[in-house]
């Protein structure tokens, strides 16, 4: 069964950098295909992807968001880790993990399972 | 960036009608293109992967057609637990980008 479940703060200061982590369980980011994105959603708004880690250890980001983004993974502890600096209150968001198992050439690159999201709010 | 332009931003319908939901990429994605259902308060869901493929466990009355840069969710027949907002996302290069989202309404 697979599962992954965002954790972090809450609530966090303009300009603090944010820390979350994306727990999973069921599969391994070291499997070949394997991949681990960050997606988040402003309330009230459209989903917005943000990045992607895969099995390989390669990473994408989004363009506008790029320079503030960094996604890493911890294979034994089935964790990926996604850190944005400098926030500010249009940052506040839901954020989501979600897993591909289809994350290599040619493969459809679909999200199949997702966490429940966690939603952090930046205020002073 | 591909950008990903949904059709209609809503839309009102009623149980047992029949519903097209048009998402085009800014560019040809040959057949990169995912739909997802999201209901409020909840994660997304995948409905659809690589445009036309059902996604096990989701219910035949959705199907998905299109390739390169027009693409369709179909739902045959609402029903009442279809009432949500459906997302289109390409997966053919970074960043992965989704549209802006259809949200569909009981009329």
């Amino acid at each position: 069964q697979v599962t992954l479940r965002e954790s972090g703060p809450a609530l966090v200061k303009p300009t603090q950098t944010l820390t979350l982590t994306c727990t999973f369980s069921g599969f391994s980011l070291s499997t070949s295909g394997m991949c681990v994105y960050w997606i988040r959603q402003p309330p009230g708004k459209a989903l917005e992807w943000l990045a992607r880690i895969d099995w390989d250890d390669d990473k994408y980001y989004s363009t506008s968001l790029k320079t503030r983004l960094t996604i890493s993974k911890d294979t034994p502890k089935n964790r990926v880790v996604l850190t944005v600096t400098n926030m500010d209150p249009v940052d506040t968001a839901t954020y989501y993990c979600a897993r591909s198992g289809r994350c290599s050439g040619g493969s459809p690159g679909d999200l199949d399972y997702w966490g429940q999201g966690i939603l952090v709010t930046v205020s002073s | 960036d591909i950008q990903m332009t949904q059709s209609p931003s809503s839309l009102s319908a009623s149980v047992g009608d029949r519903v097209t939901i048009t998402c085009r990429p800014s560019q040809s994605i040959s057949s990169y293109l995912n739909w997802y259902q999201q209901k409020p308060g909840k994660a997304p869901k995948l409905l659809i992967y690589a445009a036309s493929n059902l996604q096990s466990g989701v219910p035949s009355r959705f199907s998905g057609s299109g390739s390169g840069t027009d693409f369709t969710l179909t739902i045959s027949s609402l029903q009442p637990e279809d009432f949500a907002t459906y997302y289109c996302q390409q997966s053919y290069s970074s960043p992965y980008t989704f549209g802006q989202g259809t949200k569909l309404e009981i009329k």
